[in-house]
């Protein structure tokens, strides 16, 4: 089993472009999550899914948009990236409630 | 916020000494969980304790619970170099993870 597979590991943006950042699990998990680390911030929640079809919003939802594609996939877009978009964004997948959270290896993204 | 808050913010002892890193927060939680992060890495799940427990071991991890006092401690005893990292607590509520700032744990060979 790969687990949570996130592609891709780097990317490099102008200003004002537009990506999809796409999330992969392999363990049948119903819930998903996308978050983002910057130095002296933690992990913030962008956003999460709890089962297939519904998505919620977290703490920083501004400026992105997902997907639940189906139970495999959730995916994050940056429709006009900027440069405060800049930072480490994980996916994270859980299977039952109350139990713990999968990551993926990440993606650092820069936008310049 | 209710993010989690870890003290102390970082770390340093020696080889064989043992490690406690603490963690606050402001809500009522169904679970507590650890984590650890390398450098460049994903974050990697250590313990869960439920909110109806008050002690859990695995291995050299040993996590405390107090919901009184909305607060947790992680003890790794007997360090090693390896355990250089950072350590992250995540309360747990609702469907959401509220994850803090971490401590990041240096461990001298």
């Amino acid at each position: 089993n790969a687990g949570v597979t996130q592609t891709p590991k780097f990317q490099v943006l102008k200003t004002g472009q537009s990506m999809t950042l796409q999330c992969a699990q392999d363990m049948n998990h119903n819930s998903m999550y996308w978050y983002r680390q910057d130095p002296g911030m933690g992990l913030r929640l962008i956003y999460y899914s709890a089962s297939e079809g519904t998505t919620d919003k977290g703490e920083v939802p501004n400026g992105y948009n997902v997907s639940r594609l189906n139970k495999r996939e959730f995916s994050l877009r940056l429709e006009s990236a900027a440069p405060s978009q800049t930072s480490v964004y994980f996916c994270a997948s859980m299977g039952q409630y109350n139990s713990p959270l999968h990551f993926g290896n990440g993606t650092r993204l820069t936008v310049t | 916020s209710q993010q989690g808050e870890e003290d102390p913010q970082a770390l340093s002892i020696q080889e064989g000494e043992n490690a406690t890193m603490n963690c606050s927060y402001k809500t009522s939680i169904n679970n507590l969980q650890w984590y650890r992060q390398n450098s460049g890495r994903g974050l990697v799940h250590l313990i869960l304790i439920r909110s109806n427990e008050r002690e859990k071991h695995s291995g050299r991890l040993r996590v405390t619970l107090d919901t009184s006092k909305k607060s947790s401690s992680l003890l790794i005893t007997a360090s090693r170099a390896a355990d250089t990292a950072s350590y992250f607590c995540a309360p747990f509520t609702g469907n959401q993870f509220y994850f803090g700032t971490g401590t990041s744990l240096t461990v001298i060979p």
